[in-house]
């Protein structure tokens, strides 16, 4: 089943606790993006990669890393996390680039305390 | 630069009703957009896309949307609706390298039995 997929689904930790939340995609695609989701603000981008090895910033990149070393993964990083980081973080990821169809993981819900 | 507006971040249509979700684009370029809908507790999935073929654009489930450039406006649309239907709309927009995405605060549409 073509699929993305995060994990974990559900996190709590603490202020400054180095954290990362993966996310895989099967479909072989090349374009992968990850999001966050706050009440009011709609989701906002906050990374994204064209390809292996490449990757730019979204709208909101402050506070975040990713890495993209094999097609299928894109790990986001949170290397030293903050209370405003507390979102709901989705990853998705499409054939080439954003203008193709977003096939969106089911979301990882994050508590930074 | 690109953004988009929803107007109404709650709508209620009766069973049957029309349903329409209004969506306005800002940007410097020929944009590509797109409605996502997201039920409860899941990931976004496309419901339709405008990549500047047909104004016209019909999607899943019976929505269509239409282009207006002149206006700006790329508001959804679905003659009946149904309880189904119930779900927070998002608006998107990109342009045509499809690398940074932007989306709108959300609708959602609530359907009275």
């Amino acid at each position: 089943e073509a699929q993305v997929t995060q994990n974990p689904r559900y996190l709590i930790t603490v202020t400054g606790k180095k954290l990362t939340v993966t996310c895989s995609q099967n479909m072989n695609h090349e374009y992968m993006s990850w999001y966050r989701q706050d009440p009011g603000l709609g989701l906002r981008q906050i990374y994204y990669s064209m390809n292996v090895e490449v990757t730019d910033k979204g709208d909101v990149p402050e506070g975040y890393k990713v890495s993209r070393k094999e097609k299928r993964n894109f790990p986001l990083i949170l290397e030293s996390p903050s209370p405003n980081q507390t979102s709901l973080y989705f990853c998705a990821s499409s054939w080439t680039t954003g203008t193709d169809t977003q096939y969106f993981g089911p979301g990882t819900r994050l508590t930074v305390l | 630069a690109q953004s988009v507006t929803q107007l109404g971040s709650h709508v209620s249509v009766s069973e049957g009703a029309l349903v329409l979700l209004r969506c306005n684009y800002s940007s410097s370029v020929p944009p590509y957009l797109f409605w996502y809908v997201q039920y409860p507790n899941q990931g976004l999935q496309l419901l339709l896309k405008y990549t500047s073929a047909a104004t016209l654009v019909k999607g899943i489930n019976g929505f269509e949307a239409e282009f207006k450039k002149s206006e700006t406006s790329f508001h959804l649309t679905k003659p009946s609706a149904h309880m189904s239907d119930a779900a927070e709309y998002f608006c998107a927009v990109t342009t045509n390298t499809g690398n940074q995405f932007y989306f709108g605060t959300g609708t959602s549409l609530t359907v009275i039995p």
